[in-house]
């Protein structure tokens, strides 16, 4: 069955510093998002990704945060400036289709831990 | 906004028990409903997706229903075995917003053998 992969699983980084987080999306789906939760706390969206453009973001998704498709494969997360609260495991899901009435296939994460 | 509330929390139960969990989201504005099965270090996996008041869905021992005039859907597992323990997510779309979920905080399942 197709899946979802995230590299690395999991990221130690020192505040400040730039991480980059890499999916690799199921092939023949065209949306593309990122999730993260925090330790004790619920699944949070944090954005969507369609036609090489963000289609919606939520509060959480500030100018520190930026996604790519930088080929046809990969599909990125970057957070520019590491805090202690990005600390989280974050997931990459893609669809087949955008409307949320079908299934998402998710990846099974990158534990993020900024110290 | 929008909150997802699961129910309960956490659950123990024997092998070969049944049993059943809630989920419960706004009523108004609905698209669809989710469920997802996770298993620690794994990914979460769509069990359920659902779309109309009135749906019952089952896969195997699992199945689930929607009821989006009340707010509410059921996760029912029949016969529960080790293999089941893990944590059950709902997730709900609106029709404002229908490329994102909204997730409850989930019910954490163990069977004991």
């Amino acid at each position: 069955e197709p899946e979802v992969t995230q590299t690395p699983s999991h990221q130690v980084t020192q505040m400040g510093q730039e991480v980059i987080l890499r999916c690799v999306p199921i092939s023949n789906h065209l949306y593309f998002y990122w999730y993260r939760q925090i330790l004790g706390q619920k699944v949070e969206f944090l954005v969507s990704f369609y036609n090489n453009e963000i289609s919606e973001k939520s509060e959480i998704f500030d100018d520190q945060f930026s996604v790519e498709r930088p080929d046809g494969s990969n599909f990125t997360l970057k957070i520019r400036s590491t805090k202690l609260e990005d600390s989280a495991m974050y997931f990459c899901a893609s669809s087949e289709w955008g409307q949320g009435g079908y299934g998402y296939t998710f990846g099974s994460g990158t534990r993020l831990t900024v110290v | 906004i929008l909150n997802v509330e699961q129910s309960p929390q956490s659950l123990h139960v024997q092998e070969g028990d049944s049993t059943n969990f809630t989920c419960s989201f706004p009523s108004s504005n609905f698209y669809a409903l989710h469920w997802y099965r996770w298993e620690t270090a794994k990914s979460p996996e769509a069990l359920f997706v659902m779309t109309l008041n009135g749906d019952e869905k089952k896969k195997g021992r699992i199945s689930a229903t929607l009821n989006t005039k009340e707010g509410y859907s059921y996760l029912y597992i029949k016969g529960s075995q080790p293999e089941d323990s893990a944590t059950y997510l709902c997730a709900f779309t609106s029709g404002g917003s229908n490329y994102k979920l909204t997730f409850g905080k989930g019910t954490l399942l163990t069977v004991n053998p």
